[in-house]
């Protein structure tokens, strides 16, 4: 079993429509939780990030972590085509001093169309 | 310029030949990745390098090796490249400092036929 789990999709939505984007993950020394979003042809951009759990908004996205059930979820609030890409999550541990120790794991990535 | 440039951009090769794919950056990043990424599968990790002296496999190191020549240089090397290595490949940067902050470049597409 992967350390972490996402649901590849595909996903498709009419635009305007709320969009929930999810990840479990099994490692409980996970800390830091990230959101990619990937455009056809090119790498992967941060879009958010969260340090342990609770709620992160900014703008139309809100990343949320709830350590307890070790899951994560991503909501983007009135879509847009602009918002078709495919999504990342990703996550990290850290040391006792609180440094990264560098390395993300990734889920599968969801594949999200917003159609007109 | 982009912060992280990779190349080739695409490159088909052969069955059984040696193919070297290169990463340079300018974000003065102390840490360098690359990774692999095949549909469903996700992004995993091949080889990574937190400084010039440090050189770490990945979970999918076998078939594959690095060389980190300077701390802006990362290159991943193909020995004997056979068709299963056809996938997408990324190089990946972040700073000591930072547990989030990966910069990626646009990506490989190599092919091995």
């Amino acid at each position: 079993q992967k350390e972490v789990e996402q649901d590849p999709g595909p996903l498709s939505v009419p635009e305007g429509a709320i969009v929930s984007l999810n990840c479990t993950y099994s490692n409980s020394a996970f800390q830091y939780f990230m959101w990619y979003r990937q455009y056809s042809r090119k790498g992967p951009e941060l879009l958010m990030y969260t340090y342990s759990s609770g709620n992160k908004e900014d703008g139309r996205f809100t990343a949320q972590v709830d350590k307890s059930s070790k899951y994560i979820s991503l909501f983007i609030r009135d879509s847009q085509p602009s918002d078709s890409a495919t999504y990342l999550c990703a996550m990290t541990s850290v040391n006792a001093g609180g440094t990264s120790y560098g390395k993300l794991t990734f889920g599968q990535g969801t594949i999200l169309t917003v159609h007109p | 310029d982009a912060d992280v440039t990779q190349t080739p951009r695409n490159r088909i090769t052969k069955t059984g030949k040696r193919i070297m794919l290169e990463c340079s950056q300018t974000k003065g990043h102390d840490r360098m990745y690359w990774y692999r990424q095949d549909p469903g599968l996700g992004l995993q990790l091949i080889y990574y390098s937190f400084d010039v002296k440090d050189i770490n496999k990945g979970e999918i190191s076998d078939g594959y090796s690095v060389s980190r020549q300077a701390q802006a240089k990362f290159s991943l090397s193909l020995e004997s490249a056979i068709p299963n290595q056809t996938a997408l490949y990324f190089c990946a940067t972040s700073d000591s400092g930072i547990s989030y902050g990966y910069t990626f470049g646009s990506g490989t597409r190599l092919t091995v036929v």
